[in-house]
């Protein structure tokens, strides 16, 4: 069974261009997650997806970040315009809840450096 | 307040000794779960381990085990016969079952395995 998927692996951009992450979770999940991993930290939540609907974006910074989960299936992640602060590893999870409620299966993650 | 405290930044341990991380928590809702992932230097976080605040026993999980005292509010991961491949970050994360449902991570403790 192949894993959660996620694209690019790395990404490097200057401030004040736009980029955008794409995440491919494990067949069958309804529920997704982004989250970000600043340097030296642990991942923390920007938005959660139960099947299309974003049910928890409180931690989203809308004024320059957008998700979104079409059909409720693959889900982009899109931040413009970037600033040096989003340099970070963004962290795509999926979950089939609640049969499968307490386990989160990570990606790989996308490593965006903003110069 | 943090709700997930991990207090050593990095552990050292020889091959094949067992060693402990430690995890304390901070949640007033009665019904959560508590999970330990790795995180290789290549990026991906793995679950380890899980364990909900009504189990009885203290998970485990082949040479991880979770020393879990609900009274301490304490999650410790104990990993026995070190292995050169445990070397990685370890997080403890929360998930409160009433609440986001989405995982808090703590900061991480770096363990390096010593031949």
């Amino acid at each position: 069974e192949a894993g959660v998927v996620q694209s690019p692996r790395y990404k490097i951009i200057e401030k004040k261009q736009p980029v955008a992450f794409w995440c491919n979770p494990i067949s069958g999940h309804n529920t997704l997650y982004w989250y970000r991993q600043n340097l030296g930290q642990g991942p923390e939540l920007l938005i959660r997806y139960e099947n299309e609907e974003a049910v928890d974006d409180s931690q989203l910074p809308k004024d320059r970040f957008s998700a979104e989960r079409l059909k409720g299936v693959d889900s982009t992640l899109k931040i413009q315009p970037a600033e040096l602060g989003d340099s970070a590893v963004y962290l795509c999870a999926s979950s089939l809840e609640p049969e499968d409620g307490y386990e989160q299966y990570f990606g790989p993650g996308t490593r965006l450096t903003v110069t | 307040a943090q709700k997930i405290t991990q207090t050593q930044p990095g552990m050292f341990v020889q091959e094949k000794e067992a060693v402990t991380l430690d995890c304390t928590y901070d949640t007033s809702d009665p019904s959560y779960g508590l999970f330990w992932y790795k995180q290789p230097s290549s990026g991906e976080m793995i679950f380890l381990i899980y364990q909900g605040s009504y189990d009885q026993q203290n998970a485990t999980e082949g040479r991880y085990s979770l020393n879990f005292q609900k009274a301490r509010k304490s999650a410790n991961l104990v990993i026995s016969a070190s292995q050169l491949g445990d070397s990685a970050m370890y997080f403890c994360a929360m998930r409160e079952d009433t609440g986001r449902r989405a995982l808090t991570f703590g900061s991480g403790t770096r363990l390096q395995v010593q031949p």
